[in-house]
């Protein structure tokens, strides 16, 4: 799988938009780019993927480059409860995972802090 | 609420004690995972399985086993606990949609003390 670099950590102020940078230069054409956050002490939330088409739901938007190389997740009215760890992954889909598995490597992730 | 369940919640357990964490979801989905997160390690895998009755090896497997009987359910079990499997287990489950579409759902987490 892909390797991903994220930013140790990041401030947002409450209301504002949280734009979080995700690089994955080595990312492969049928790898896809995931989001999920984790606050304190809960298991990891799905937030949103994408293959190479920008994606909105209700929770985030997904902006991925031409080039595939990086994307960035964005919360667009940051709230307190917003606070977390959040992170990006790249994997295959379970169509092309031979095996068959559809295994997530989490890496450190981004600290997002939200502050009033 | 569709979802995972585990239990217990938290456990303080005697090294060499065997120790079995439950994992239930409702969804159907056909894959299940077992995390452990521990501080400055992040989230590892421990055991997965795609589907009823199969189960590989993650990237942390000594020491524990599982099993995967029927679709709902994937018990993690520790053979004889030591006190560096102290850390926070979370099951995961998703569905093999092949597009890709479905993210995982994790569970609560339990929070297991080796001592």
């Amino acid at each position: 799988d892909a390797k991903t670099t994220q930013p140790t950590s990041m401030d947002c102020a409450e209301g504002r938009a949280a734009n979080l940078p995700c690089n994955h230069s080595t990312i492969s054409g049928n790898e896809y780019v995931y989001w999920y956050r984790q606050i304190h002490s809960q298991g990891p939330q799905y937030i949103i993927h994408g293959l190479k088409n920008n994606e909105t739901n209700e929770m985030a938007s997904l902006i991925i480059t031409e080039d595939r190389k990086s994307s960035t997740l964005i919360l667009p009215h940051a709230t307190l409860r917003d606070t977390a760890v959040y992170y990006c992954i790249v994997r295959v889909a379970w169509a092309y995972s031979g095996a068959g598995s559809y295994q997530l490597t989490f890496g450190k992730g981004t600290k997002l802090s939200v502050i009033p | 609420i569709a979802g995972i369940t585990q239990a217990p919640t938290s456990q303080i357990l005697a090294a060499g004690r065997r120790m079995t964490l439950r994992c239930t979801q409702d969804m159907r989905h056909n894959a299940m995972y077992w995390y452990r997160q521990d501080l400055g390690l992040g989230l590892r895998l421990i055991h997965y399985s795609n589907t009823a009755g199969t189960t590989g090896k993650g990237e942390v497997p000594d020491g524990y086993s599982v099993s995967r009987a029927n679709t709902d359910d994937f018990p993690l079990t520790l053979a004889s606990a030591v006190p560096s499997q102290t850390s926070v287990y979370f099951c995961a489950s998703s569905d093999s949609d092949r597009t890709g579409k479905s993210g995982y759902t994790f569970g609560s987490g339990t929070r297991l003390t080796v001592v």
